[in-house]
């Protein structure tokens, strides 16, 4: 069955430091969403991305943050200079067509430092 | 803006028996979807279950349904013949159509606790 895929499945960085969280969608879906949860804490939208351009993000997703399509297959949210505070679980999730269900990835947990 | 809202923090049932999980929502758009989600232990977030607003029919999938009651704004979650792996964290979540397909706004959570 096609799953979304991340990698790696937990990173531990040094504040201050760029970090990259990588995802590969189900082939055929066109929509893709990162998504993060703060530990004990709601699931909450980070950004939409559809024809390799950004469709929504949340006041959450700001300058330090940034998404890319570098190739067909994966889909990348990157963090410029990391704060203690986005320590969380980033989920990458796509979905085939709007307004169907996002299928979500098994999570990569980020743990600044 | 819109709002979800799951007051249970935590649910107990008994192995084979239903549950009824809570999930109540505000949106003043006519167009939006509720989902539910599973997450397990483990972390991954897993689909269960999707309902429209405009289906007139409660969606079913399997040993989950929803009850979908428009009026009131709510969309909650039943499982029937409770399994010792359904003991997890349960997410609704809502989506807003047109131009904010994808992005969904979950709730805090319910904790499921399936006893043998």
């Amino acid at each position: 069955e096609p799953e979304v895929t991340q990698t790696p499945s937990h990173q531990v960085t040094q504040m201050g430091q760029e970090v990259i969280l990588r995802c590969v969608p189900i082939s055929n879906h066109l929509y893709f969403y990162w998504y993060r949860q703060i530990l004990g804490q709601k699931v909450e939208f980070l950004v939409s991305f559809y024809n390799n351009e950004i469709s929504e993000k949340s006041e959450i997703f700001d300058d330090q943050f940034s998404v890319e399509r570098p190739d067909g297959s994966n889909f990348t949210l990157k963090i410029r200079s990391t704060k203690l505070e986005d320590s969380a679980m980033y989920f990458c999730a796509s979905s085939e067509l709007e307004g169907t269900e996002a299928f979500f990835g098994q999570g990569t947990r980020l743990t600044v430092v | 803006a819109q709002k979800i809202t799951q007051t249970q923090p935590g649910m107990f049932v008994q192995e084979k028996e239903a549950v009824t999980l809570d999930c109540t929502y505000d949106t003043s758009d006519q167009s939006y979807g509720l989902f539910w989600y599973k997450q397990p232990s483990s972390g991954e977030m897993i689909f269960l279950i999707y309902q429209g607003s405009y289906d007139e029919q409660n969606a079913t999938e399997g040993r989950y349904s929803l009850n979908f009651q428009k009026a009131r704004k709510s969309a909650n979650l039943v499982i029937s013949a409770s399994q010792l792996g359904d003991s997890a964290m349960y997410f609704c979540a809502l989506e807003i159509g047109g131009t904010s397909y994808g992005k969904l706004t979950f709730g805090q959570g319910t904790i499921l606790t399936v006893h043998p």
